[in-house]
């Protein structure tokens, strides 16, 4: 199966910054890789799909200008989160699909941002 | 749209007992996917277990096996023999079979494996 490389792992930030999550596709070209946001002790929430050469597909709530997402070439996605206030900690992990409907999703390790 | 209900938000069991975590789920599809997914301390997301609705049969890995009951819209998760590396929080997820490979996760169980 696809292997996925999530960096960095953790991540602090003072409010204000900005914050870039790299999702890497390392055996697989996926055309196809999905941002979803964890609270604590609470499930994954889907963000976004990240569609290679296209604009993402945010989900109802998610803020496009806020949560910016580029898939630039078959193995590579970043989430950049733009002006981070503490609000925005939160677990963040990506996965990927090898396109076959009904098949697993390969995930990231996930990043922890903390915005102080 | 479909949602995917946990009810149990937190379980134990001893080593080497059997646990039944639930699940169930609201679609009108007829054909679709459904999945059991860990995470455990690390954070790192795990496929346990995956059954195609089409299929009557039960899924079965080792000491992972499923109850898919279609007409119930149920599909609970058996451990057998816990061990404790299976403390976890263990996630029910749907998948509509579309095109767009989403996934619907439940809220989640953690379950606890005691020695």
């Amino acid at each position: 199966g696809a292997v996925v490389s999530q960096h960095p792992s953790r991540v602090i930030c003072k409010s204000g910054t900005s914050v870039k999550i790299e999702c890497r596709s390392l055996d697989f070209q996926a055309t196809t890789m999905f941002w979803y946001r964890q609270f604590p002790k609470k499930s994954l929430m889907l963000m976004a799909t990240s569609n290679e050469g296209s604009k993402a597909t945010y989900e109802q709530g998610v803020e496009k200008d806020k949560f910016l997402i580029n898939h630039a070439s078959l193995t590579l996605s970043t989430l950049t989160v733009t002006s981070a206030h503490p609000e925005d900690s939160s677990f963040y992990i990506c996965s990927i699909s090898e396109g076959q409907v009904g098949e697993k999703l390969f995930f990231g390790s996930g990043t922890q941002l903390s915005v102080l | 749209a479909q949602t995917v209900t946990q009810s149990q938000p937190e379980m134990s069991v001893q080593e080497a007992e059997t646990v039944t975590l639930s699940c169930t789920y609201d679609t009108s599809e007829s054909n679709y996917y459904l999945f059991w997914y860990k995470q455990p301390p690390s954070r790192q997301m795990i496929l346990v277990i995956r059954q195609e609705a089409y299929k009557q049969q039960n899924a079965t890995e080792n000491r992972f096996s499923v109850n898919f009951q279609k007409a119930a819209k149920s599909f609970s998760l058996k451990i057998s023999d816990s061990q404790l590396g299976d403390t976890a929080m263990y996630f029910c997820a749907f998948d509509s079979g579309g095109s767009n490979y989403k996934l619907t996760f439940g809220k989640g169980t953690l379950l606890t494996v005691n020695p």
